[in-house]
């Protein structure tokens, strides 16, 4: 298996640019989420998508943020504009099912510097 | 929302030496995930713990929940350089749809 796939790896942008962060899930995962880690603010949970349909965003910082699951294999997080406190690592995680009671399989991330 | 609090946040282990990592809750969880991040890493899941005083093991690590559900530990003997990461414990929060990270505790090894 290929695990959760995230790209890109590494992203450096500008202030005011916009940033797209891209996710594929593992096949036949129901749940998708996006987690932001940073030093001063942990793993937060920014929203969490449920066969494609975005059920939580209640962590979705600001409408500069916005989160779509066009498909089961592929959900984007999109930040316009960006701004230097969005540095963070981002990470997608997948569940086969309702995550509290069911594993999540993390991708490896996405090292986001805002300049 | 529901809140996990971990304890502590650093621990510096002489290697072959014991350590134990502390998960609370205010309230009752349903059940609770340890994870497993390795410095540049992404979180992996470790173990889930579901009932009352559970106790599960994997190798030198042994996970417990408590009696009331509302505590977790990992204790993991000997440690290794391989036990080098960031621990975190996950709670659900109150609607039990998604988890809730403690801080995490942060372990380095003394060779």
């Amino acid at each position: 298996d290929a695990g959760v796939i995230q790209s890109p790896r590494h992203e450096v942008t500008e202030m005011g640019q916009e940033v797209t962060l891209r996710c594929k899930p593992i096949s036949g995962h129901d749940y998708l989420f996006w987690y932001r880690q940073t030093m001063m603010r942990g793993l937060e949970l920014l929203i969490y998508f449920n066969n494609n349909v975005p059920i939580d965003d209640s962590g979705m910082p600001e409408d500069r943020f916005s989160a779509k699951m066009p498909n089961a294999s592929f959900s984007t997080l999109k930040i316009q504009p960006s701004e230097p406190r969005d540095s963070a690592v981002y990470f997608c995680a997948s569940s086969p099912g309702q995550g509290s009671y069911n594993e999540q399989f993390f991708g490896p991330g996405t090292r986001l510097t805002v300049l | 929302g529901q809140q996990v609090m971990q304890i502590p946040q650093y621990q510096h282990v002489q290697e072959g030496e014991d350590f134990t990592t502390y998960c609370n809750s205010s309230t009752t969880l349903s059940n609770i995930q340890w994870y497993k991040q390795r410095p540049g890493g992404h979180p992996v899941f470790l173990i889930q713990l579901v009932k009352s005083g559970e106790v599960k093991k994997q190798k030198r690590l042994t996970f417990q929940f408590g009696e009331a559900k509302k505590n977790s530990s990992l204790h993991i003997t000997a440690t290794q350089t391989t036990d080098v990461g960031t621990y975190f414990c996950a709670g659900p929060q109150a609607n039990d749809y998604k988890l809730s990270f403690g801080a995490g505790t942060t372990v380095t090894v003394r060779a």
